[in-house]
C-alpha cells in the first residue's frame, strides 16, 4: 500500500545531541511537511517542500533544519533539541499545494533527557 | 490570521449513539476547504471527511457527517451509530486559497467510546 512511513517511531537523545528523523512516502505526492505537535495541542506546521522548493515557517526556531534529497524522502534535523523540543513529529504529504488533502505517518514521539 | 476552534477539549459517548463534535473558524477568504482528521492512540492521523466551502451541501461518508454553516464559520461533525473504534482525538483543519500550504488545525477533541 502506498503510505507514508516515519523513522524512528520513536527517538530519545540528550539535551543539546543532534537528532534526525525521516519520512518516506511511495505516494509520489509533491509536498512533504514537518509539523510538530506537543500534548494537547494542535499540530505546528514548521516546514515543507513543494518539489525541491523550501518553505521555511517564520516562526520555526533556527535549531530545525530540513533536508529533501529526492521525491521521496524528507528529513528533519534537530541540531542542538532543547527540553522544549520534546514532541511529536508528524510528516505529512500531499499530491499538490493548498486545497488537496493531507496524508500523515505515524509520528516520531521525540524524548529529551 | 486564520484561526480554529474547537470548544471541548474532551467528548464522551455511549457505543451505538450519536456525538457531536464542534469547530468554529474565522476567516476573511472566500474561497477555503474544511477538514475532520482523526488521531487514534499511537496512530497516524487519518482523514475523515472534507467540506469545500464553495458547496452547499454538507458532506457525508457513512457514520460520520457535517454541519457546515458558512455564515456562521462553524463545522461540527455528527459521528452516528458510535463504534469503540470511533475513539481518537478529532482535529478540524481549514486551508483557503490564499493560505498558501498552510494548513490550520484546532487544537482537538478527544473522544471515548463507552462500551
Amino acid at each position: 500500500d502506498a503510505m507514508v512511513i516515519q523513522n524512528p517511531r520513536y527517538q530519545v537523545t540528550q539535551f543539546g545531541k543532534p537528532v534526525t528523523l525521516s519520512c518516506s512516502q511511495t505516494l509520489n505526492h509533491n509536498v512533504m511537511y514537518w509539523y510538530q505537535q506537543k500534548s494537547s495541542q494542535a499540530p505546528k506546521l514548521l516546514f515543507h517542500y513543494y518539489d525541491k522548493d523550501f518553505n521555511n515557517e517564520a516562526d520555526t526556531p533556527d535549531n530545525f533544519q530540513s533536508r529533501r534529497p529526492n521525491t521521496s524522502f524528507c528529513f528533519l534535523d534537530i541540531r542542538s533539541p532543547g527540553l522544549g523540543d520534546a514532541a511529536m513529529y508528524l510528516c505529512a504529504t500531499s499530491r499538490d499545494p493548498g486545497t488537496d488533502v493531507l496524508t500523515f505517518g505515524a509520528g516520531s514521539r521525540l524524548t529529551v533527557l | 490570521a486564520q484561526t480554529v476552534t474547537q470548544s471541548q477539549p474532551e467528548m464522551s459517548v455511549q457505543e451505538a449513539e450519536t456525538v457531536t463534535l464542534s469547530c468554529t473558524y474565522d476567516t476573511s477568504e472566500s474561497d477555503y476547504y474544511l477538514f475532520w482528521y482523526k488521531q487514534p492512540p499511537s496512530r497516524q492521523m487519518i482523514l475523515v471527511i472534507r467540506q469545500e466551502a464553495y458547496k452547499q451541501q454538507n458532506a457525508t461518508e457513512n457514520r460520520f457527517s457535517v454541519n457546515f454553516q458558512k455564515a456562521a464559520k462553524s463545522f461540527s461533525l455528527k459521528i452516528s451509530d458510535s463504534q469503540l473504534g470511533d475513539a481518537a482525538m478529532y482535529f478540524c483543519a481549514y486551508i483557503g486559497d490564499r493560505s498558501g500550504n498552510q494548513f490550520y488545525f484546532g487544537t482537538g477533541t478527544s473522544l471515548t467510546v463507552i462500551p
